[in-house]
């Protein structure tokens, strides 16, 4: 399994949808979660944290089922500007008591007018 | 709010030229850290810092070095630049260690994009 899986899309919904995206990761020792969002040529910007009881905020709600190993983002009431790509992020030990946080190459979302 | 620097947004450099990155974060950040991100391979490590003078490598630190000398500061040198690493470059911060459960999240800079001819 690859450290950090998504389905790379397109997701292609029209304005006022609802939308998922579902992440997997491979290391149980994983501890923290986040979804952040890319704009075409941008730099990623922090969507939320993603804590164990499942947060919200506003319409984007992130949930987290470790005994599964899967993160998962739903998006209410889209809207145009929710465009961009969603990158999963998961942190990783990588040895010598070292953690990094590892990326996940992305979930590409289109809403349409 | 957060804010990172990077001294350029675009970079266009020869083969064999050495390149400096610059990156400034203004929250007094004690982490660092380098990215490159490339269509199809998404973003990876390229080295971090937790602390003044000290770094460590990433994944992928070949053909690299950095420096950080003071605290709101982190350089990346490509010693000898080639068509290879032509890429994006993104410099984050955070209050936290990745491995920390709480405030480890990084902020990015706007990144450079650096092509080598």
């Amino acid at each position: 399994r690859k450290e950090v899986e998504q389905d790379p899309g397109p997701f292609n919904v029209p304005e006022g949808a609802t939308v998922a995206f579902n992440c997997t990761y491979s290391n149980s020792a994983s501890q923290s979660f986040f979804w952040y969002r890319q704009d075409c040529r941008k730099e990623p910007k922090l969507l939320m944290s993603v804590y164990s009881s499942g947060n919200e905020d506003g319409r984007f709600t992130a949930q987290l089922n470790r005994a599964s190993q899967y993160i998962s983002l739903l998006i209410r009431d889209s809207k145009l500007s929710d465009s961009a790509t969603y990158l999963c992020v998961v942190n990783k030990y990588s040895g010598a008591g070292s953690y990094q946080l590892t990326f996940g190459k992305g979930t590409k979302l289109s809403v349409i007018p | 709010d957060v804010k990172v620097t990077q001294s350029s947004r675009y970079l266009v450099k020869r083969t064999g030229e050495k390149v400096f990155l610059e990156c400034v974060q203004d929250m007094d950040h004690e982490n660092m850290f380098w990215y490159r991100q490339d269509p199809g391979l998404g973003l990876r490590l390229i080295y971090f810092s937790y602390d003044v003078k000290m770094k460590e490598k990433g994944d992928i630190p070949e053909g690299y070095s950095v420096s950080r000398e003071k605290k709101e500061r982190f350089s990346l040198i490509l010693e000898s630049a080639s068509t290879n690493q032509t890429s994006m470059y993104l410099c984050a911060s955070s209050l936290s260690r990745p491995g920390a459960s709480m405030r480890a999240e990084q902020y990015f800079g706007p990144g450079t994009r650096l092509t080598v001819t």
